[in-house]
């Protein structure tokens, strides 16, 4: 089992530049989520999706888009990058079943740096 | 709204210590309590989950969490440190009873020293 899979690792960008951080989970759970990791701020949600065609804001939407149009994939979209934003981000998902309410998996997490 | 508070941004002990991360939490209503660890360059993964069966929770690697109402806190636990164990640990508060969105604590840092 791959678990939840992000790609890229690693990754550059200047100020103003467009990019997807992809997030893909092989377990067919209908929770996913993406957090912001920063130092001394623990982790940020920032959007998340119930189910194929349901996402929803977090703490710390602005800048971000998401879309769900499959239950694998939940892909991040910055629009217009800014130094706020280099930050790394886990992507996490979840069974949401009887029982498994908050049992969270996460990725290994990309790490961006905007000049 | 849900928070929860992570006392000691890092916390050190010698292997073969004790280990004593602190959490409290603030809500009226007892909400799901979760520790997560996060191991160097990887993502986080779960340690243990408070859901209201039992006050004293245990988890893997040894580790265990008592849930004290009273006190609002779900305190981190283990008997004897390893090398192991050095990590960053964050404690989760559950946004409510039936729901994935869990609010993160801003972690303690553990160092064991041989």
């Amino acid at each position: 089992n791959a678990g939840v899979t992000q790609t890229p690792k690693f990754q550059v960008l200047k100020t103003g530049q467009s990019m997807t951080l992809q997030c893909a989970q092989d377990m067919n759970h209908e929770y996913m989520s993406w957090y912001r990791q920063d130092p001394g701020m623990g982790l940020r949600l920032i959007h998340y999706s119930v189910g194929a065609g349901i996402t929803d804001q977090g703490e710390v939407p602005n800048g971000y888009n998401v879309s769900r149009s499959t239950t694998e994939d939940f892909p991040l979209r910055l629009l217009s990058a800014a130094p706020s934003q280099t930050s790394v981000y886990f992507c996490a998902s979840s069974y949401s079943g009887r029982g498994h309410t908050g049992e969270l998996f996460f990725g290994e997490g990309s790490r961006l740096t905007v000049l | 709204a849900q928070s929860v508070t992570q006392l000691g941004s890092h916390v050190s002990v010698s292997e073969g210590a004790l280990v004593l991360l602190r959490c409290n939490y603030s809500s009226s209503v007892p909400p799901y309590l979760f520790w997560y660890v996060q191991y160097p360059n990887q993502g986080l993964q779960l340690l243990l989950k408070y859901t209201s069966a039992a006050t004293l929770v245990k988890g893997i690697n040894g580790f265990e969490a008592e849930f004290k109402k009273s006190e609002t806190s779900f305190h981190l636990t283990k008997p004897s440190a390893h090398m192991s164990d050095a990590a960053e640990y964050f404690c989760a508060v559950s946004e409510g009873q039936n729901t994935d969105k869990l609010i993160f604590g801003t972690g303690t840092r553990l160092q064991v020293f041989p």
